[in-house]
């Protein structure tokens, strides 16, 4: 199946700065990649769709000004958790998809830990 | 609304039996996607099958088989042979068809004993 990358699998922050999680497709062009979220024990929790090019469409209650995603390219993704305090840390994964393939495919994700 | 239900928190099998995750959805589309997904404590999602709304035959991949009761809105997960390598936790997920959103069930957690 085709690839996505997450980058990076872990990564610890102190609280107040911003921090960039990458999400790439590898093998595939994604016209569409989606955030998730995960706390602990619990189910993922979409945030936010991505198409190339346009801007990223919000979940509600999702705070779009603080989860900052790009997608400037057919293979990049960029989540950027802007401000970053305890209550972020979470984990966090990407999934894209290529039009003409049928599932999305996810990447590892990213453990958020905000001290 | 979409919805995923999962009511099994958490499920024993003993090694090299079988065992099924019980899944079941709400929709008022005609036309969607049910997947499973395994996430080991790693984090990884591993996409295990798929099973379309309009496919007549139940979906299956090597040990991992689904049982779709349309009627019923069921997407039960069989895994037949468990290995303690399946232990992990389960998510049923719901894709929709305009928009490819995944709608994820709050899991099940399978141990698989020796």
């Amino acid at each position: 199946g085709a690839v996505v990358s997450q980058h990076p699998s872990w990564v610890i922050c102190k609280s107040g700065t911003s921090v960039k999680i990458e999400c790439r497709s590898l093998d595939f062009q994604a016209t569409t990649m989606f955030w998730y979220r995960q706390f602990p024990k619990q189910s993922l929790m979409l945030m936010a769709t991505s198409n190339e090019g346009s801007k990223a469409t919000y979940e509600q209650g999702v705070e779009k000004d603080k989860f900052l995603i790009n997608h400037a390219s057919l293979t990049l993704s960029t989540l950027t958790v802007t401000s970053a305090h305890p209550e972020d840390s979470s984990f966090y994964i990407c999934s894209a998809r290529e039009g003409v393939i049928s599932e999305a495919f996810f990447g590892q994700g990213t453990r958020l830990t905000v001290v | 609304a979409q919805k995923i239900t999962q009511t099994q928190p958490g499920m024993f099998v003993q090694e090299k039996e079988a065992v099924t995750l019980d899944c079941t959805y709400d929709t008022s589309d005609q036309s969607y996607g049910l997947f499973w997904y395994k996430q080991p404590s790693s984090g990884e999602m591993i996409f295990l099958i798929y099973q379309g709304s309009y496919d007549e035959q139940n979906a299956t991949e090597g040990r991992y088989s689904l049982n779709f009761q349309k009627a019923r809105k069921s997407a039960n997960l069989v895994i037949s042979a468990s290995q303690l390598g399946d232990s992990a936790m389960y998510f049923c997920a719901m894709r929709d068809t305009g928009t490819y959103k995944y709608i994820f069930g709050t899991g099940t957690r399978l141990k698989v004993l020796a």
